[in-house]
């Protein structure tokens, strides 16, 4: 079974373009979650989709924002990006909001540098 | 909002020795689940608690799930130098007035290993 595949491995903008960051949830999960972390930090979290809504949103601002697709893939799109914004992007996903017992799949993340 | 303590921040341990780690709250969680991230990779689902007094078992880990609810712990028995990574603790919280249901992670715990 494939897991939680994030696309692409590595992103490299400058301040104040836009990026876009990919994932494809595990077959038969309907939740995708993002996570961001920062070097050497902990997860914080950013959205939470499930079955193609935004069921939950994280402490960040409006320039981060995302989507998901009748196939539940998701996309995260940031912003007029900023130095700050250099970071993991972990993707993960889980049964849905019916499924309370469904723990969390991780990707392997989207490291974005922003330069 | 709800947070997560998470002991201690690092360690640094012989080949051999058993690991404790732990992860406390202020507020009730419904599922305690540990994870290991291991550089440039996303985070590994290690162990899933989902009843308060559960004590489950992977391996050479051991962890449970508190009687209050409020806090977990990791036990890793005869580490070896695999072990070596990030240990995160993550809760679910008791769902808002939406009935939605967020993961909170835990700041994690360095350990290595030496041999």
């Amino acid at each position: 079974e494939a897991g939680v595949t994030q696309s692409p491995t590595h992103l490299i903008k400058t301040r104040g373009q836009q990026a876009t960051l990919r994932c494809s949830p595990i077959s038969g999960h309907t939740s995708v979650y993002w996570y961001q972390q920062a070097l050497g930090l902990g997860l914080q979290f950013l959205l939470w989709y499930d079955e193609g809504e935004e069921r939950n949103r994280g402490n960040f601002p409006p320039r981060f924002s995302g989507r998901q697709f009748p196939n539940y893939s998701s996309e995260l799109n940031v912003n007029a990006l900023e130095l700050e914004d250099s970071a993991l992007y972990l993707c993960a996903s889980s049964f849905g909001w019916g499924s309370p017992n469904s723990p969390l799949h991780f990707g392997n993340g989207t490291r974005l540098t922003v330069t | 909002g709800q947070q997560l303590n998470q002991s201690p921040q690092s360690m640094f341990i012989q080949e051999g020795e058993d690991v404790s780690m732990n992860c406390t709250s202020s507020s009730i969680f419904n599922t305690w689940l540990w994870y290991k991230q291991d550089p440039g990779e996303g985070p590994v689902l290690l162990i899933a608690l989902y009843k308060a007094g559960e004590l489950t078992s992977n391996g050479r880990l051991t962890a449970q799930f508190g009687i209050t609810r409020k806090d977990s712990f990791l036990n890793i028995s005869a580490s070896i130098p695999s072990d070596v990574g990030i240990y995160f603790c993550a809760g679910q919280g008791v769902p808002s007035t939406s009935g939605t249901y967020k993961y909170i992670f835990g700041t994690g715990t360095r350990l290595k290993v030496l041999a």
